[in-house]
């Protein structure tokens, strides 16, 4: 099956700074979106992003299918954006597969 | 729009008693649900998926008679943990995806329930 490997395992930012997150797979996928698990558990989408760019306010993420990547931006990092980080990748008629995470940790 | 519920939130046990978890699409008709667990400070692990009036489909190594996984509606999918015992204690989180192509084809996450078994 498809391994899904997320870098780095742990970020601790100061608030403001701004960071990459990586997801790598080793497989074509068809499907591929980023989540946000808070303190409390819920995961929150962020992208749905099987190829190309997109953005949503200080969040951006691209997908470069072909080399079987995709990156997270995250902007002027705010404390609120603490948690976890989980990139969940999908073969064609496959269940998501889903990185270990990264920890993020956002001082004030 | 896209919101998914589960309940109870958290729920404490004893060993050998069954607990039910539910899991509703508000907003969305859900064609397939995803049964997830998590133990801490790790990802999550897909348990089984369930279309609309079918049987789940278990992933490998999950006993189907003791996770009982019944997807009544396309907005209810129901879990039942048989008796439990401790090593079942973790955080269990329902999906919901709408139809191929549709607008809800994502997957969308409930809270989570966390399950302490004593």
């Amino acid at each position: 099956g498809i391994q899904v490997e997320q870098s780095p395992p742990d970020l601790i930012l100061q608030e403001g700074a701004n960071s990459t997150l990586r997801c790598n797979f080793s497989d074509s996928v068809n499907n591929l979106q980023w989540f946000h698990q808070n303190p409390w558990g819920q995961l929150i989408n962020l992208f749905y992003i099987p190829s190309g760019t997109k953005q949503n306010g200080r969040l951006s993420a691209t997908t470069v299918a072909t080399e079987r990547y995709s990156l997270l931006y995250i902007s002027s990092s705010q404390t609120t954006d603490s948690g976890v980080y989980f990139c969940a990748v999908a073969g064609y008629g496959q269940n998501f597969v889903f990185g270990p995470g990264t920890r993020l940790s956002v001082l004030p | 729009g896209a919101v998914v519920s589960q309940h109870p939130s958290w729920v404490i046990c004893k060993s050998g008693t069954s607990v039910k978890i539910e899991c509703r699409s508000l907003d969305f008709q859900a064609t397939t649900m995803f049964w997830y667990r998590q133990f801490p400070k790790q990802s999550l692990m897909l348990m089984a998926t369930s279309n609309e009036g079918s049987k789940a489909t278990y992933e490998q190594g999950v006993e189907k008679d003791k996770f009982l996984i019944n997807h009544a509606s396309l907005t209810l999918s129901t879990l039942t943990v048989t008796s439990a015992h401790p090593e079942d204690s973790s955080f269990y989180i329902c999906s919901a995806r709408g139809p191929y192509g549709g607008a809800t084809y994502e997957q969308y996450f409930g809270p989570g329930t966390r399950l302490t078994v004593t």
